[in-house]
């Protein structure tokens, strides 16, 4: 149960588009389309954003949009805005369990 | 409305005990697949146990054989009895409704505190 793997942090000028992918293993991201993307803000609980590689649940932006490649997943933030700064976390099922990836701070300069 | 709020967490020794619980309210428990996701001071999101409806249950590595997760029909509640702890859990501890069409964890609710210190 390997944690999944992302970049620590990715930063972007309001109203660029930046990109997190998440790497792991055909035992997780690229053995299941269960793959779901989190987004933090310090001290609440995290929010879904993405469930199922690329589905938003209803009432995210659809600035935020998801694919993924083999063992690798991402997530896109179209159109940055300030409100988008926060810690970004991909997970994926993986046969009765959950992984999580190491987490990606978003800044927004 | 879905609301998951946890509630047992605080200081303790390390050897020692815990029950964590996590009053739902809006849906059934024993009706949805529930987990438990702790996050270290300062670090990432790790995944801990899992229960099912059927009732099996699932545990992280990290945990197993230490850890226990079940639930209170009538309460509607959801926990998490934590034995041997090390300050390796300290953590905030977050229950989760699993998304049974989604098969991610979809409500979350605010977490509770656990430090393992002496």
């Amino acid at each position: 149960q390997s944690a999944l793997t992302q970049p620590a942090s990715v930063s972007g000028s309001p109203g660029q588009s930046i990109t997190i992918s998440c790497t792991g293993t055909s035992s997780d991201v690229g053995g299941y389309n269960y793959v779901s993307w989190y987004q933090q803000h310090p001290g609440k609980a995290p929010k879904l954003m993405i469930y199922e590689v690329s589905n938003r649940p209803s009432g995210v932006s659809n600035r935020f949009s998801g694919s993924k490649s083999g063992n690798t997943a991402s997530l896109t933030i179209s159109g940055l805005q300030a409100e988008d700064e926060a810690d970004y976390y991909c997970s994926s099922y993986t046969s009765s369990a959950y992984v999580f990836g190491t987490g990606t701070k978003v800044t927004v300069l | 409305e879905v609301q998951l709020v946890e509630s047992g967490g605080g200081l303790i020794q390390p050897g020692g005990s815990l029950r964590l619980s996590c009053a739902a309210s809006g849906f059934t428990v024993s009706s949805n697949c529930m987990s438990w996701v702790r996050q270290a001071p300062g670090k990432g999101l790790e995944w801990v146990s899992l229960i099912y409806s059927g009732g099996s249950t699932y545990y992280a590595d990290s945990v197993k054989g230490r850890f226990t997760i079940s639930r209170d029909n009538s309460k509607n509640t959801l926990y998490l009895q934590m034995n041997s702890l090390t300050a390796e859990d300290t953590a905030v501890y977050y229950c989760a409704r699993v998304s049974a069409l989604w098969f991610t964890p979809e409500y979350w609710g605010q977490g509770t505190l656990v430090t393992v210190s002496s």
